[in-house]
């Protein structure tokens, strides 16, 4: 186990619904991220959040809202998906945002929008 | 924008064998790091390399850097059926320190 926990593991969801994905890192890390990962394509990076402040937004889709109430969990509030948001979406948290830290993941929440 | 790009794209070796994948990347970094992820789980961390070194080992991996090629190679020795999963490398992009992916290479060991 790497310290990150994510839940559902697995959604399936109508481009209509309301749903929320959680994740939960137990290391005392300050940093957490979002990222998408879709078939043969490079790792997303949707959002960023340092020390429960949002620090970076990569131009996501407003049908994606992150929350950080803390430094230790995470939300990714989701509606009105398209199909192509269909997905693999992972958490991951380090100790810092700088790139010379390793990031640690959750297992991901497969998403499925039907 | 992508920066690490990983070749080959897919591999498939004997157990027993050596496995080498090569990433390159465009802009100069700080770090570079390589990760491996099991069938469609999280991603696990294998080594973070710093831009002033040159090679760093961790059991039976091996990784390499050469700045001056902006390129970067992870040797696995003696291979077994457990290392098969996608290996990606990431780097931090000089000015800014998100960290870009590349699309991973994907790597079956044959028993």
């Amino acid at each position: 186990e790497t310290g990150v926990t994510q839940t559902p593991r697995h959604l399936v969801m109508g481009m209509t619904n309301k749903k929320s994905l959680k994740c939960e890192q137990h290391l005392g890390h300050n940093a957490m991220y979002w990222y998408k990962q879709s078939a043969k394509k490079p790792l997303e990076l949707m959002f960023v959040y340092s020390l429960e402040e949002r620090v970076e937004n990569n131009s996501v889709p407003s049908r994606f809202s992150p929350e950080c109430p803390n430094s230790s969990h995470l939300f990714l509030h989701l509606h009105t998906l398209q199909p192509e948001d269909s997905a693999l979406y992972l958490c991951a948290s380090s100790q810092d945002r700088t790139g010379g830290y390793e990031q640690y993941f959750g297992p991901g929440t497969r998403l499925t929008v039907t | 924008s992508q920066q690490g790009e990983e070749d080959p794209q897919a591999l498939s070796i004997q157990e027993g064998e050596n496995a080498t994948m090569n990433c390159s990347y465009k802009t100069s970094i700080n770090n570079l790091q390589w990760y491996r992820q099991n069938s469609g789980r999280g991603l696990v961390h294998l080594i973070l390399i710093r831009s002033n070194e040159r090679e760093k080992h961790s059991g039976r991996l091996r990784v390499t850097l050469d700045t001056s090629k902006k390129s970067s190679s992870l040797l696995i020795t003696a291979s077994r059926a457990a290392d098969t999963a996608s290996y990606f490398c990431a780097t931090d992009e000089d000015s800014n320190y998100q960290l870009i992916w590349g699309a991973g290479t994907k790597l079956i060991i044959k028993p």
